[in-house]
């Protein structure tokens, strides 16, 4: 069971270039959501999904899209990587979101647009 | 909106004694909250959640937090602290419904805790 896992760990692009931050979890969990991790912000949602063919937006999503055609998989694509795109990007999963259940978290992506 | 507050950028605190982050919320209806730890270069890590019950609630790694409804606060505490504790600490709380039974989760902005030998 490795839980939530995602690749890569560390990417550095150019503004203007696309790539997809990949996520994967194997808990058979309904819920996943993407975060974006920055000094003195806390973590704030970019998209999520209750199921697979159902996301929609969170607090940021500006940038990124999402999309969810199988359970396990939940990849983050950046359109046209910004400057202002650089941070940490988690993403994480729970059985039927937090009303009462935990979220799991990957390791995260260190992302860095020069 | 549902929010959740850390008021202590860092906390610093001698091995061996106790320990306080502070955490407040502002909610309508029943607050649902949660500690999450993130050590250096990892992911977050659940650390416990209040849902209802007891206003003390005890979670991993000898780490408890009291809910105090009146004062709006779920500060995290434990007993002795250890050089290992030493890492960012994330309150949540329930935030918007997303559908289908899930709601999204926001968190507050991070506390940062040194333990100094």
């Amino acid at each position: 069971n490795a839980g939530v896992t995602q690749t890569p760990k560390f990417q550095v692009l150019k503004t203007g270039q696309s790539m997809t931050l990949q996520c994967a979890q194997d808990m058979n969990h309904e819920y996943m959501s993407w975060y974006r991790q920055d000094p003195g912000m806390g973590l704030r949602l970019i998209h999520y999904s209750v199921g697979a063919g159902i996301t929609d937006q969170g607090e940021v999503p500006n940038g990124y899209n999402v999309s969810r055609s199988t359970t396990e998989d939940f990849p983050l694509r950046l359109l046209s990587a910004a400057p202002s795109q650089t941070s940490v990007y988690f993403c994480a999963s729970s059985y039927r979101g937090t009303s009462t259940d935990t979220q799991y978290f990957g390791p995260g992506t260190r992302l860095t647009v020069l | 909106a549902q929010s959740v507050a850390q008021p202590e950028d860092q906390v610093n605190v001698a091995e061996g004694n106790p320990l306080t982050v502070k955490c407040t919320y502002s909610v309508s209806g029943n607050p649902y909250l949660f500690w999450y730890v993130q050590y250096p270069n990892r992911g977050l890590q659940f650390l416990l959640k209040y849902i209802t019950g007891d206003n003390l609630v005890k979670g991993s790694y000898g780490f408890e937090a009291e809910f105090n409804k009146s004062q709006t606060s779920f500060h995290l505490k434990k007993p002795s602290a250890l050089v290992s504790d030493s890492a960012l600490y994330f309150c949540a709380v329930r935030g918007k419904y997303s559908g289908a039974g899930s709601y999204q989760l926001t968190f507050g902005k991070g506390t940062k805790l040194s333990v100094i030998p």
